[in-house]
């Protein structure tokens, strides 16, 4: 079946520093994917997405391209802030509007 | 623009007590998915319904069942609740009629069993 694999967690990072958060997939087709983040008490919020190969996903300075050819979808930003400490979950849907399929999830830390 | 939602946002129950989690999905959005989230875990696909009728089902115990009513809300029924079934509930919707390729989350029920 589907699967997501993230990046083990946590991470840790000082303020300004650039954030990579890598995640592959595996899934039969051609599926859409995501990254989510999720503050603390919080629902999920849809950071950014892409639908098809090469598509570049981008959002409040977080960026990921669909890779079709190594099957990932890495989470980058170049200069973190403390207010971006969350949980990221990578995340793929089916085709045809399916059930979505999370990673684990990846907390990170910004410390000022 | 609207959102899912949901209702309750929390919910304590004791355990062995019954609970019902509602969702009422984007306007003209035609399919409704739920998710359950434990402490510290990923979100985990339950059940989903597409012009009410049930398209796919997940890791949802016997002991829960859900519909989808003709206004497109959904709700959860869960029964002989256990305190595992704690968890942070999320209904999901999208327009798979038109080759919905986004899912589009609620903020969440959360529910204590005690």
């Amino acid at each position: 079946g589907d699967s997501v694999t993230q990046m083990e967690g946590p991470v840790t990072l000082s303020e300004e520093a650039f954030l990579t958060i890598n995640c592959t997939y595996t899934a039969t087709g051609y599926p859409s994917l995501f990254w989510y983040v999720q503050y603390p008490g919080e629902g999920l919020q849809l950071l950014l997405k892409a639908t098809k190969a090469d598509d570049k996903g981008s959002n409040k300075g977080f960026e990921a391209t669909y890779r079709k050819e190594t099957t990932s979808f890495h989470l980058e930003k170049g200069s973190v802030q403390v207010s971006d400490s969350a949980v990221y979950f990578c995340a793929l849907l089916t085709p045809g509007g399916g059930k979505s399929t999370f990673g684990d999830g990846t907390t990170l830390t910004v410390k000022p | 623009a609207a959102g899912v939602i949901q209702s309750p946002r929390h919910l304590i129950k004791e355990k062995r007590e019954t609970a019902t989690l509602k969702c009422y999905p984007i306007p003209r959005h035609d399919t409704v998915y739920w998710y359950q989230q434990g402490p510290g875990q990923d979100p985990q696909f339950l059940i989903s319904f597409y012009e009410k009728m049930q398209s796919d089902k997940g890791s949802i115990p016997d002991r829960f069942s859900a519909q989808q009513f003709s206004d497109y809300h959904s709700e959860l029924n869960m029964s002989s609740l256990e305190l595992g079934d704690s968890a942070l509930y999320f209904c999901a919707s999208s327009l798979r009629g038109a080759g919905a390729d986004t899912q589009y989350f609620g903020p969440g029920t959360r529910l204590t069993v005690l």
